[in-house]
Protein backbone atom coordinates (compact mmCIF):
# COMPACT_ATOMS: atom_id res chain seq x y z
CA UNK A 1 0.00 0.00 0.00
CA UNK A 2 1.00 3.47 -0.83
CA UNK A 3 1.68 5.31 2.33
CA UNK A 4 0.56 9.16 3.63
CA UNK A 5 1.64 11.43 0.81
CA UNK A 6 1.87 15.31 1.19
CA UNK A 7 1.80 18.03 -1.10
CA UNK A 8 3.58 20.38 -1.31
CA UNK A 9 7.01 19.03 0.57
CA UNK A 10 7.98 22.98 1.25
CA UNK A 11 5.84 26.06 0.91
CA UNK A 12 7.50 29.59 1.07
CA UNK A 13 4.75 32.30 2.08
CA UNK A 14 5.05 36.01 3.22
CA UNK A 15 3.03 37.15 6.37
CA UNK A 16 -0.96 37.49 5.80
CA UNK A 17 -1.27 35.29 2.93
CA UNK A 18 -2.67 32.37 3.35
CA UNK A 19 -2.02 28.87 2.73
CA UNK A 20 -3.43 25.21 1.73
CA UNK A 21 -1.95 22.05 2.43
CA UNK A 22 -3.07 18.93 1.42
CA UNK A 23 -3.02 15.24 2.90
CA UNK A 24 -3.99 11.65 1.50
CA UNK A 25 -4.20 9.03 3.66
CA UNK A 26 -3.26 5.35 3.62
CA UNK A 27 -6.24 3.72 0.98
CA UNK A 28 -8.74 2.33 3.68
CA UNK A 29 -8.19 4.67 6.18
CA UNK A 30 -10.89 7.18 7.39
CA UNK A 31 -9.00 9.23 9.98
CA UNK A 32 -6.51 12.06 9.22
CA UNK A 33 -4.90 13.74 11.50
CA UNK A 34 -2.51 17.28 11.56
CA UNK A 35 -0.13 18.18 13.80
CA UNK A 36 2.32 21.07 13.67
CA UNK A 37 5.89 20.43 14.90
CA UNK A 38 8.41 23.52 15.75
CA UNK A 39 11.82 23.56 17.80
CA UNK A 40 10.74 25.01 20.06
CA UNK A 41 6.71 23.67 21.05
CA UNK A 42 7.20 20.06 19.71
CA UNK A 43 4.15 18.30 18.06
CA UNK A 44 1.21 20.14 18.56
CA UNK A 45 -2.39 18.62 17.63
CA UNK A 46 -4.16 20.16 15.40
CA UNK A 47 -7.38 18.69 14.59
CA UNK A 48 -8.68 15.30 13.82
CA UNK A 49 -11.07 13.95 11.22
CA UNK A 50 -12.80 11.48 10.61
CA UNK A 51 -15.61 10.34 7.80
CA UNK A 52 -15.85 14.10 6.96
CA UNK A 53 -16.68 15.27 10.40
CA UNK A 54 -13.93 17.07 12.98
CA UNK A 55 -13.89 15.25 15.85
CA UNK A 56 -11.47 16.75 17.97
CA UNK A 57 -9.75 20.22 17.85
CA UNK A 58 -6.47 21.54 19.42
CA UNK A 59 -5.39 24.69 21.13
CA UNK A 60 -5.13 26.50 18.52
CA UNK A 61 -6.99 30.17 16.85
CA UNK A 62 -9.59 30.09 14.45
CA UNK A 63 -7.08 30.76 11.58
CA UNK A 64 -6.44 26.85 11.36
CA UNK A 65 -8.86 25.35 9.66
CA UNK A 66 -9.23 21.95 7.74
CA UNK A 67 -11.68 19.63 6.29
CA UNK A 68 -12.08 15.93 4.90
CA UNK A 69 -13.77 14.33 1.84
CA UNK A 70 -15.48 11.75 0.76
CA UNK A 71 -12.44 9.71 -0.20
CA UNK A 72 -10.74 10.59 2.72
CA UNK A 73 -8.43 13.05 1.63
CA UNK A 74 -7.65 16.67 4.17
CA UNK A 75 -6.31 19.46 3.59
CA UNK A 76 -5.95 22.38 6.45
CA UNK A 77 -5.58 25.75 5.73
CA UNK A 78 -4.06 28.90 7.54
CA UNK A 79 -5.16 32.45 6.91
CA UNK A 80 -3.18 35.57 8.22
CA UNK A 81 -0.47 34.17 7.93
CA UNK A 82 2.05 34.87 10.71
CA UNK A 83 6.41 34.18 11.80
CA UNK A 84 5.39 31.70 14.12
CA UNK A 85 3.68 29.82 11.81
CA UNK A 86 6.39 28.40 10.37
CA UNK A 87 6.71 24.69 11.21
CA UNK A 88 6.68 21.18 9.82
CA UNK A 89 3.15 20.69 9.54
CA UNK A 90 2.54 16.36 9.71
CA UNK A 91 -0.39 14.59 8.61
CA UNK A 92 -0.82 11.21 9.86
CA UNK A 93 -3.71 8.53 9.11
CA UNK A 94 -5.56 5.66 10.84
CA UNK A 95 -8.29 2.57 9.78
CA UNK A 96 -10.24 4.43 12.67
CA UNK A 97 -9.96 4.04 16.52
CA UNK A 98 -7.17 6.75 17.66
CA UNK A 99 -7.39 4.97 21.03
CA UNK A 100 -6.12 1.84 19.80
CA UNK A 101 -4.54 1.91 16.03
CA UNK A 102 -1.81 2.81 15.16
CA UNK A 103 -1.27 6.44 13.10
CA UNK A 104 1.05 6.59 10.15
CA UNK A 105 2.74 9.39 8.96
CA UNK A 106 3.41 11.26 6.01
CA UNK A 107 6.69 13.63 5.28
CA UNK A 108 5.05 16.52 6.41
CA UNK A 109 5.32 19.94 4.75
CA UNK A 110 7.82 22.42 5.57
CA UNK A 111 5.89 26.19 5.95
CA UNK A 112 8.06 29.22 5.81
CA UNK A 113 7.14 32.43 6.45
CA UNK A 114 8.62 34.97 5.70
CA UNK B 1 -6.12 12.70 31.34
CA UNK B 2 -3.08 11.50 29.42
CA UNK B 3 0.48 12.98 29.12
CA UNK B 4 3.87 11.69 28.07
CA UNK B 5 7.41 13.23 29.80
CA UNK B 6 10.81 11.96 28.24
CA UNK B 7 13.41 12.94 30.43
CA UNK B 8 16.25 14.29 28.83
CA UNK B 9 16.23 16.13 25.17
CA UNK B 10 19.66 14.88 24.21
CA UNK B 11 21.64 11.73 24.72
CA UNK B 12 24.58 10.83 23.48
CA UNK B 13 25.67 7.13 23.41
CA UNK B 14 29.38 5.93 22.00
CA UNK B 15 28.93 3.49 18.65
CA UNK B 16 28.39 -0.12 20.15
CA UNK B 17 27.09 0.80 23.52
CA UNK B 18 23.43 1.03 25.03
CA UNK B 19 20.84 3.33 24.14
CA UNK B 20 18.51 4.15 26.85
CA UNK B 21 15.47 6.65 26.17
CA UNK B 22 12.88 7.47 28.93
CA UNK B 23 9.36 7.99 28.82
CA UNK B 24 7.06 8.11 31.95
CA UNK B 25 3.11 8.38 31.08
CA UNK B 26 -0.24 9.13 32.94
CA UNK B 27 -3.43 8.07 32.10
CA UNK B 28 -6.72 7.27 33.86
CA UNK B 29 -7.04 4.33 31.56
CA UNK B 30 -4.90 1.55 30.68
CA UNK B 31 -2.80 2.84 27.67
CA UNK B 32 -1.72 2.95 24.60
CA UNK B 33 2.01 3.62 24.25
CA UNK B 34 4.00 4.01 21.06
CA UNK B 35 7.59 4.87 20.28
CA UNK B 36 8.37 6.80 17.21
CA UNK B 37 11.66 7.87 15.38
CA UNK B 38 12.39 10.85 13.18
CA UNK B 39 15.33 10.92 10.88
CA UNK B 40 15.93 14.89 9.43
CA UNK B 41 13.53 16.47 7.11
CA UNK B 42 10.98 12.93 7.43
CA UNK B 43 8.30 12.47 9.58
CA UNK B 44 7.71 10.19 12.03
CA UNK B 45 8.28 6.20 11.54
CA UNK B 46 6.71 4.30 14.03
CA UNK B 47 9.07 2.05 16.06
CA UNK B 48 6.89 -0.13 18.53
CA UNK B 49 3.47 -0.29 20.09
CA UNK B 50 2.50 -1.40 23.70
CA UNK B 51 -1.14 -2.96 23.71
CA UNK B 52 -1.13 -4.54 26.90
CA UNK B 53 -0.58 -7.54 25.06
CA UNK B 54 3.14 -8.42 26.32
CA UNK B 55 5.11 -5.93 28.70
CA UNK B 56 8.14 -6.54 26.71
CA UNK B 57 7.69 -4.77 23.20
CA UNK B 58 10.25 -5.60 20.18
CA UNK B 59 9.96 -2.92 17.54
CA UNK B 60 12.43 -2.51 14.51
CA UNK B 61 15.94 -1.95 14.03
CA UNK B 62 16.54 -3.84 17.39
CA UNK B 63 14.70 -1.46 20.20
CA UNK B 64 12.44 -2.54 22.42
CA UNK B 65 10.22 -0.95 25.12
CA UNK B 66 9.36 -2.37 28.62
CA UNK B 67 5.78 -1.41 30.09
CA UNK B 68 5.97 -0.91 34.22
CA UNK B 69 2.87 0.20 35.47
CA UNK B 70 4.50 0.34 38.80
CA UNK B 71 6.87 3.08 37.65
CA UNK B 72 4.21 4.09 35.14
CA UNK B 73 7.07 4.06 32.68
CA UNK B 74 7.73 2.84 28.96
CA UNK B 75 11.83 3.55 28.37
CA UNK B 76 12.94 2.72 24.83
CA UNK B 77 16.49 0.59 24.75
CA UNK B 78 18.34 -0.90 21.98
CA UNK B 79 21.83 -3.34 23.31
CA UNK B 80 24.12 -1.65 20.71
CA UNK B 81 23.52 1.57 18.98
CA UNK B 82 24.44 2.16 15.55
CA UNK B 83 26.09 5.30 13.85
CA UNK B 84 22.30 5.11 11.66
CA UNK B 85 20.23 5.18 15.14
CA UNK B 86 21.07 9.18 15.10
CA UNK B 87 17.43 10.62 14.89
CA UNK B 88 15.03 12.12 17.32
CA UNK B 89 12.60 9.43 19.39
CA UNK B 90 9.42 10.34 20.53
CA UNK B 91 7.07 8.66 22.95
CA UNK B 92 3.32 9.02 22.62
CA UNK B 93 -0.44 7.88 24.41
CA UNK B 94 -3.21 7.57 23.11
CA UNK B 95 -6.05 10.22 24.07
CA UNK B 96 -9.74 9.90 22.61
CA UNK B 97 -9.59 11.51 19.01
CA UNK B 98 -5.82 12.16 19.29
CA UNK B 99 -2.24 10.95 20.46
CA UNK B 100 0.12 12.96 22.69
CA UNK B 101 3.44 13.22 21.57
CA UNK B 102 6.62 14.20 24.50
CA UNK B 103 9.08 16.53 23.37
CA UNK B 104 11.34 14.20 21.92
CA UNK B 105 14.61 12.99 22.67
CA UNK B 106 17.39 13.84 20.18
CA UNK B 107 19.95 10.77 20.51
CA UNK B 108 23.60 11.81 19.10
CA UNK B 109 25.90 7.82 18.30
CA UNK B 110 29.49 9.18 18.57
CA UNK B 111 31.71 7.18 16.68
Amino acid sequence: KAGVTQTPRYLIKTRGQQVTLSCSPISGHRSVSWYQQTPGQGLQFLFEYFSETQRNKGNFPGRFSGRQFSNSRSEMNVSTLELGDSALYLCASTPGDLSTDTQYFGPGTRLTVL
Amino acid sequence: AQSVTQLGSHVSVSEGALVLLRCNYSSSVPPYLFWYVQYPNQGLQLLLKYTSAATLVKGINGFEAEFKKSETSFHLTKPSAHMSDAAEYFCAVSAPYKYIFGTGTRLKVLA
